[in-house]
């Protein structure tokens, strides 16, 4: 069955890094791209970008460009998301949701919560 | 940017009941609109695409209507499991974007 597990919480303070895994099982990896989502504690669900797992193209939502990296890992089937420059209104759980088959993210990791704060 | 609206903010409903969330698009997006369920602690997960189609183990009870800017998600006799927030989604703009609405939360009345 289609999974993707995600890397554990992290704890950051104003001004780190941050890497963010998914990994992918049960289906063929570079058949279908990946989404990055966003949800700040009681808020809603903010699309970040995708990646092409085929070629390894990213594309980054509008206010997220600079300090968000996608990348992956085809031998391990995994896509990472990098955050530079934390900042404390960057925390949040961060999902990785496979692009379906017609195009609406049809599996979600269970989600990595990054929080940023001195 | 296509902008995204939801209403109610909250619905409240006794078990049993049908509930009827409303999607709105700033602009036309035609058919391209997804509909996920979201509970506390857990994933979103998605529950109809394609505005209309039902996705794979989505009971029967969860319907949905509309097109173009204005979108309609019902769920009839409702269960304690359906108490959750819903969100519309719009990707009519794929690749090079997509939208989710801000939610609709359905709780105990």
């Amino acid at each position: 069955q289609v999974q993707l597990v995600q890397s554990g919480s992290e704890l950051k303070k104003p001004g780190a890094s941050v890497k963010v895994s998914c990994k992918a099982s049960g289906y063929s990896f570079s058949n279908f791209a990946m989404n990055w989502v966003r949800q700040a504690p009681g808020r809603g669900l903010e699309w970040l970008g995708w990646i092409n797992t085929n070629t390894g193209d990213p594309t980054y939502a509008q206010g997220f460009t600079g300090r968000f990296l996608f990348s992956l890992d085809t031998s391990v089937s995994t896509t990472y998301l990098q955050i530079s420059s934390l900042k404390t209104e960057d925390t949040a759980v961060y999902y990785c949701a496979r692009v379906g088959p017609t195009i609406a993210p049809d599996y979600w990791g269970q989600g990595t919560l990054v929080t940023v704060s001195s | 940017e296509i902008v995204m609206t939801q209403s109610p903010a909250t619905l409240s409903v006794s078990p049993g009941e049908t509930a009827t969330l409303s999607c709105r698009a700033s602009q036309s997006v035609s058919s391209n609109l997804a509909w996920f369920q979201q509970k506390p602690g857990q994933a979103p997960r998605l529950l109809i695409y394609g505005a209309s189609t039902r996705a794979t183990g989505i009971p029967a009870r969860f319907s949905c209507s509309g097109s173009g800017t204005e979108f309609t998600l019902t769920i009839s006799s409702l269960q304690a499991e359906d108490f959750a927030v819903y969100f519309c989604q719009e990707f009519n703009n794929w690749p090079r974007g997509l939208t989710f609405g801000p939610g609709t939360k359905v709780d105990f009345k």
